[in-house]
């Protein structure tokens, strides 16, 4: 099994519809991320958590909201889906060992989503 | 953070070297090097990082120069599943875990 998992893998909503993306792992590290990546581009941070109180904004956090309900779970919502948030979503974890974040981030798998 | 410059994409045969290069021109003394690669939408794999010292393990091996503009990451001996975006990466260490991606080289390998 995945270390990180994300679910659903692949959805297709409607405009105006609310849409939440799970991401649990296995690998007891305290901070979590969703990043968001589009055809052809890179991958932009949309929030990030360092434990469960913890939960900051990225570069792209508007229209989208997140919920860290344990260490291990981090979900991102889509209050009001629209076209241009049709992208493929990526849950990411990292450890920071000795209180040294060594900037490695584990990725699940991603979830594609297609707003109509 | 420091902006990257990599070249879109690059060939390389199977089993020859593949070397991916990386300006980082405007990087400052304490950001670091990352380098991570996405397969086909999966999600990225960190690969190496590293400060000013070259750095090798066992996927690659980082050259970065002695003044860090600039820095090479070498695949040895690349093989089909070597194919991916290769994304160059240069963020401070205290930047907890957040990392800027560019739009990386697309580096295929033939057989």
């Amino acid at each position: 099994d995945a270390d990180v998992t994300q679910t659903p893998r692949n959805r297709i909503t409607k405009t105006g519809k609310r849409i939440m993306l799970e991401c649990s792992q296995t690998k007891g590290h305290d901070r979590m991320y969703w990043y968001r990546q589009d055809p052809g581009l890179g991958l932009r941070l949309i929030y990030y958590s360092f434990d469960v109180k913890d939960i900051n904004k990225g570069e792209i956090s508007d229209g989208y909201s997140v919920s860290r309900q344990a260490q291990a779970k981090f979900s991102l919502s889509l209050e009001s889906a629209i076209p241009n948030q049709t992208a493929l979503y990526f849950c990411a974890t990292s450890d920071p060992a000795g209180r040294m974040d060594t900037g490695e981030l584990f990725f699940g798998e991603g979830s594609r989503l297609t707003v109509l | 953070d420091a902006k990257t410059t990599q070249p879109p994409s690059m060939d390389c045969a199977e089993g020859r070297a593949a070397n991916l290069p990386c300006n980082h021109s405007t990087i400052s003394g304490n950001e670091y090097v990352y380098w991570y690669r996405q397969i086909h939408s999966q999600g990225p794999q960190y690969i190496i990082h590293g400060l000013k010292n070259n750095e090798t393990n066992e996927m690659a091996s980082l050259i970065i120069t002695e003044d860090r503009k600039s820095s090479t990451l070498i695949l040895p001996h690349a093989t089909l599943r070597d194919t991916a975006v290769y994304y160059c990466i240069v963020r401070p260490r205290t930047s907890y875990g957040k990392l800027t991606f560019g739009q990386g080289t697309i580096l295929t390998v033939h057989p």
